[in-house]
């Protein structure tokens, strides 16, 4: 499966608790995305990334949040001290290029974080 | 800041009827916008997409539609089937991509 991969795709954590969501871009793509979607709601644009380096991250709550993506390796998402309203379907998706040239980006499977 | 904007949350048609989802947008810096269709426990996946110099884009069964002046781009489906059945999102990219909450199409036997 050439696909974007995360893991976990499930994950419970105890308020305060650390989250850290992994993802696996498309072979041969640098560009990462990561969108987060709350119950009933649509999908919300965190951060931007390219091999290590954070391009937008004007949708990343400026606490407790952060991503990155290096050299080597999965993006990761880390959320600490995890809270209830941090529960939701956190979404990677993945392109070639940069989305300005047209290109589709393409998404993961979701990694669903319960906090309790 | 919502500059992706899918104002009906549910639609629902008839098995053979079309189906016309609709999204309107604030930034006039987008220059390609794209349609997802989503599962439920699964992630978006692509289906159509409109360049901003072009008004028309059409793929078998599914048409895009876009209107510069008016920031407004609609999705038709045509003939619907039951299997259409999913959560659309409109989505519309310059330097990164922006989504609207989404329509939830039901389309009924």
């Amino acid at each position: 499966n050439a696909g974007v991969m995360q893991n976990p795709r499930h994950l419970v954590r105890r308020r305060g608790q650390e989250a850290r969501l992994r993802c696996s871009p498309m072979k041969g793509h640098s560009h990462v995305y990561w969108y987060r979607q709350l119950p009933e709601e649509g999908l919300k644009f965190m951060v931007y990334l390219q091999k290590e380096n954070i391009i937008d991250e004007s949708g990343m709550p400026k606490e407790r949040f952060s991503a990155e993506f290096p050299k080597e390796g999965p993006s990761i998402l880390r959320i600490q001290q995890v809270v209830r309203g941090d529960s939701a379907a956190y979404f990677c998706a993945s392109s070639p290029r940069t989305v300005s040239s047209g290109n589709t980006i393409y998404f993961g499977e979701g990694s669903w974080l319960t906090v309790v | 800041d919502q500059q992706v904007k899918q104002n009906s949350p549910s639609l629902s048609v008839q098995e053979g009827r079309i189906s016309i989802l609709n999204c309107d947008y604030t930034n006039s810096m987008f220059d390609y916008f794209l349609w997802y269709k989503k599962y439920p426990a699964e992630g978006p996946t692509f289906l159509i997409s409109i360049s901003s110099i072009k008004d028309k884009n059409e793929d078998g069964r599914f048409t895009v539609f876009l209107n510069k002046s008016a920031k407004h781009l609609s999705l038709h489906i045509v003939p619907s089937q039951p299997g259409d059945s999913a959560v659309y999102f409109c989505a519309a990219s310059a330097s990164d991509m922006r989504f609207g909450a989404g329509t939830r199409l039901t389309v009924k036997p």
